[in-house]
């Protein structure tokens, strides 16, 4: 059965740095999205992406935040100078090979991101 | 802003016994909601994706029901396995822009 898969399981940066959190979403799939949870609370949407932009973003989703699907397969979630309080699960979702309408989203394993 | 809200939080059950949890989100501006099943380790497994006022929708034990006129979906799970523990996520669907989650029920089954 097809899968989103994620890329690292864990990745443990030092405050400040920059990690790039990688996702091959399901071949045929056409949005894409990224959502984290934070220990201990709901899952937060971040952004959805769209015909090689975004369509939508939430608040959390800031200037520290970008989001690429550099060549076609591949969906990644860039993070700049990271803060302690990014530390949390991301996962990577794809869902509509022709459009989204009573559709599910399919989830990868999640990026467990830890800021020290 | 959208609020989806799950009840219980946590839930212990006997291996062979039903139980049932609630989602409830707002009533108005409604397009889908879907639960996902989420054991640790592993990705989000979808369920169920409800649309219509009076869905029931079944998967082997496992079924769902939704009334959009008073913002709330039932997951019922009939007699209960250790495999079935995981959290038992809800999600609105903002019009295929994003997903609003609850904040997940977590069932331990006891053998």
């Amino acid at each position: 059965e097809p899968e989103v898969t994620q890329t690292p399981s864990h990745q443990v940066t030092q405050m400040g740095q920059e990690v790039i959190l990688r996702c091959v979403p399901i071949s045929n799939h056409l949005y894409f999205y990224w959502y984290r949870q934070i220990l201990g609370q709901k899952v937060e949407f971040l952004v959805s992406f769209y015909n090689n932009e975004i369509s939508e973003k939430s608040e959390i989703f800031d200037d520290q935040f970008s989001v690429e699907r550099p060549d076609g397969s591949n969906f990644t979630l860039k993070i700049r100078s990271t803060k302690l309080e990014d530390s949390a699960m991301y996962f990577c979702a794809s869902r509509g090979d022709r459009g989204i309408m009573n559709t599910e989203a399919f989830f990868g394993q999640g990026t467990r991101l830890t800021v020290v | 802003i959208l609020n989806v809200e799950q009840s219980p939080q946590s839930l212990h059950v006997q291996e062979g016994d039903s139980t049932n949890f609630t989602c409830s989100f707002p009533s108005s501006n409604f397009y889908a909601l879907h639960w996902y099943r989420w054991e640790t380790a592993k990705s989000p497994e979808a369920l169920f994706v409800m649309t219509l006022n009076g869905d029931e929708k079944k998967k082997g034990r496992i079924s769902a029901t939704l009334n959009t006129k008073e913002g709330y979906s039932y997951l019922y799970i009939k007699g209960s396995q250790p495999e079935d523990s995981a959290t038992y996520l809800c999600a609105c669907d903002n019009y295929g822009q994003n997903f609003v989650f609850g904040p997940g029920t977590r069932l331990s089954v006891l053998p």
